[in-house]
């Protein structure tokens, strides 16, 4: 069946680094892939999204990029903030979300 | 997007004993909620998923009679836990759709059960 399998945590990194958080994934066909991100106290919020190979996904200096020949959607930013301090959700999508583990990450000054 | 409030944020139980948790669509109708579980350092599990008006339908494992799910308005769905368990300790989430043409999701912030 389909899986999603990404690095674990926590990452502790200090503000302005450079953050990669891995992805990979296994399903057939060509599903959707996304990257979630919950903040303390609040619900899953969609951060970024790719529908096809090759598309990249961007959203508040995030990126990430569907590779299909590595299977792989890895979450990146050139300058982390401590506001972004989070549990962030790799997930696929064909006919129901399935997600990661979550990979919490702690950004201090 | 859309709001959706879930409540408990947290909650301890007895064993033995039924936990009721709600989610609420604040803004507009649901017609359906997905239920999610996930112990420590595993995924998002899906459990169900709720239709109003309908019975839910669940995913392959989940027992229908130990997590019983209601939807009888538009606006709220329940999951009750019964006869809990310490193994039934866990995070659970809920989440509507609001766009699914674009695959928007939007998540409760979940609630965490300790069975004691």
């Amino acid at each position: 069946g389909d899986s999603v399998t990404q690095m674990e945590g926590p990452v502790t990194l200090s503000e302005e680094a450079f953050l990669t958080i891995n992805c990979t994934y296994t399903a057939t066909g060509y599903p959707s892939l996304f990257w979630y991100v919950q903040y303390p106290g609040e619900g899953l919020q969609l951060l970024l999204k790719a529908t096809k190979a090759d598309d990249k996904g961007s959203n508040k200096g995030f990126e990430a990029t569907y590779r299909k020949e590595t299977t792989s959607f890895h979450l990146e930013k050139g300058s982390v903030q401590v506001s972004d301090s989070a549990v962030y959700f790799c997930a696929l999508s064909r006919n129901k979300l399935t997600f990661g583990t979550g990979t919490q990450l702690k950004v201090e000054l | 997007g859309a709001v959706v409030s879930q409540h408990p944020s947290w909650v301890i139980c007895k064993s033995g004993t039924s936990v009721k948790i709600e989610c609420r669509s604040l803004d507009f109708q649901a017609t359906t909620m997905f239920w999610y579980r996930q112990f420590p350092k595993q995924s998002l599990m899906l459990m169900a998923t709720s239709n109003e008006g309908s019975k839910a339908t669940y995913e392959q494992g989940v027992e229908k009679d130990k997590f019983l799910i209601n939807h009888a308005s538009l606006t709220l769905s329940t999951l009750t836990v019964t006869s809990a368990h310490p193994e039934d300790s866990s995070f659970y989430i809920c989440s509507k759709p609001w766009d699914a043409a674009n695959y928007g999701y939007t998540f409760g912030s979940g609630t965490r059960l300790t069975v004691v």
